[in-house]
């Protein structure tokens, strides 16, 4: 079954704590992206990468951190400076190439907060 | 810069109405433009593209470059068409996402 997998499903998160999120694909796609989704205000962009051991800082990257060591795999760490975590957040891939290539998207991370 | 615009944060409709959708895009390029939706406990999906001009689940887009506009357009909604749609926007290696518009079909 190919697609995107994130896990886990709902996370917490305490005080001063750094927590990961993992998004991992099968579709062989060469770009990657995580959003944070908050009610009312649609998908804002975190991160995203196009390419393994590259990435760039979307419009929201502060308080956040990725790594690209596989091209399958795209993890976002919420470091303890991200003031306000509590939110969806979503993991997606693309073709990098090619015109109108779409999105596919996980079933989401909801992190909260202890 | 880039921006795509859901002016309505919520919509509700009649089974059997007709339903539309707005979306406005701000670009300096060629656009090509998305619409998702999600329904309830369900993940975010493809509607449809702008470059495909077909019709998913009876919804169409046109794409009009004149008015910057790419409104979602159904003649009669169906109950099973509420959930949430967002416009999309790709462009320079990014998605532009607005900030959706809930859809309400009421029997």
């Amino acid at each position: 079954d190919g697609g995107i997998t994130q896990s886990p499903k709902y996370l917490f998160r305490k005080e001063g704590q750094n927590v990961t999120l993992s998004c991992e694909q099968n579709l062989n796609h060469d770009a990657m992206y995580w959003y944070r989704q908050d009610p009312g205000q649609g998908l804002r962009l975190i991160y995203y990468s196009q390419i393994v051991n590259d990435f760039q800082k979307g419009d929201i990257a502060e308080g956040y951190s990725v790594s690209r060591e596989k091209k399958e795999s795209f993890p976002l760490t919420v470091t303890s400076a991200q003031k306000n975590p509590t939110a969806f957040y979503l993991c997606a891939s693309s073709r990098d190439q090619g015109y109108s290539q779409p999105q596919h998207f996980g079933d989401g991370t909801r992190l909260s907060i202890l | 810069a880039q921006r795509v615009t859901q002016p309505e944060k919520l919509l509700s409709v009649f089974k059997g109405a007709p339903v539309e959708l707005k979306c406005n895009y701000s670009y300096s390029g060629s656009p090509e433009l998305f619409w998702y939706v999600q329904y309830s406990r369900q993940r975010l999906q493809l509607l449809l593209r702008h470059i495909s001009r077909e019709s998913i689940k009876g919804f169409t887009a046109d794409l009009n470059k004149g008015e910057t506009s790419f409104h979602l357009k159904k003649p009669f909604a169906q109950e099973e068409d509420s959930a949430m749609y967002y416009c999309a926007l790709r462009g320079f290696n990014k998605f532009y996402f607005g900030s959706g518009t809930k859809l309400n079909v009421k029997p």
